[in-house]
């Protein structure tokens, strides 16, 4: 199964709204990230949160962290149309687990 | 720009046939990982480098293998192709080991025929 497992899978919105993703995991973790990718791109890193933080921003985004219900979530205020590509979590807690899981596809409509 | 080249970008090849995909680290980056995506399977991870000694290992076939060279360069070895094998690969490198920010190519796109 997969580690990360980000919910929505799909998420619609008009632009300047907000889009909040989740992702859950399972084990122990030493920092959990953020990826985008655009349609057939490779993917590119957003934001890495340490397992002792508990919130951090990065321009219009902000991510949070709850170790206890393992599970963090990336919000994209503001949205743009640009926005739209496949979001994905990461969280390695050691060599032996190294998954992306499925990824939540935001379409941002103009 | 990722810093992280792949060459190729596009390669065609049959059924049966080997091929080779080469990755570039982002200088300075001693840590490799390639990935395969697909439409059905997502992103798959198959394997990391580390300073030339291989770290980990994910979803990799037999008829797939890897190396890294001094230079810190990756290639990643793909042999008796088949149909399903056709997918984006990607490359990615990191200053360290897997708790570190992953800089990804810009990806192979593989199709077997």
């Amino acid at each position: 199964s997969q580690q990360g497992e980000e919910d929505p899978q799909a998420l619609s919105i008009q632009e300047g709204e907000n889009a909040t993703m989740n992702c859950s995991y399972k084990t122990s973790i030493n920092n959990l990230q953020w990826y985008r990718q655009n349609s057939g791109r490779g993917l590119v890193h957003l934001i890495l949160i340490r397992s002792n933080e508990r919130e951090k921003h990065s321009g219009r985004l902000r991510v949070t962290l709850d170790t206890s219900k393992k599970s963090s979530s990336l919000l994209i205020t503001a949205s743009r149309a640009a926005d739209t590509a496949s979001y994905f979590c990461f969280h390695p807690y050691n060599n032996n687990d190294m998954r992306f899981g499925a990824g939540t596809r935001l379409t941002v409509k103009p | 720009d990722s810093g992280v080249t792949q060459t190729p970008k596009h390669l065609i090849t049959a059924t049966g046939q080997r091929v080779t995909l080469r990755c570039s680290p982002r200088s300075g980056d001693l840590s490799v990982y390639w990935y395969q995506q697909s439409l059905d399977q997502g992103l798959q991870f198959l394997i990391q480098y580390y300073n030339g000694e291989e770290r980990a290992k994910g979803n990799i076939l037999e008829r797939f293998s890897a190396q890294q060279f001094p230079d810190l360069h990756s290639e990643l070895n793909l042999s008796s192709l088949e149909l399903g094998d056709s997918a984006l690969y990607f490359c990615a490198s990191s200053v360290g080991t897997e708790t570190y920010e992953q800089y990804f190519g810009p990806g192979t796109r593989l199709t077997v025929t």
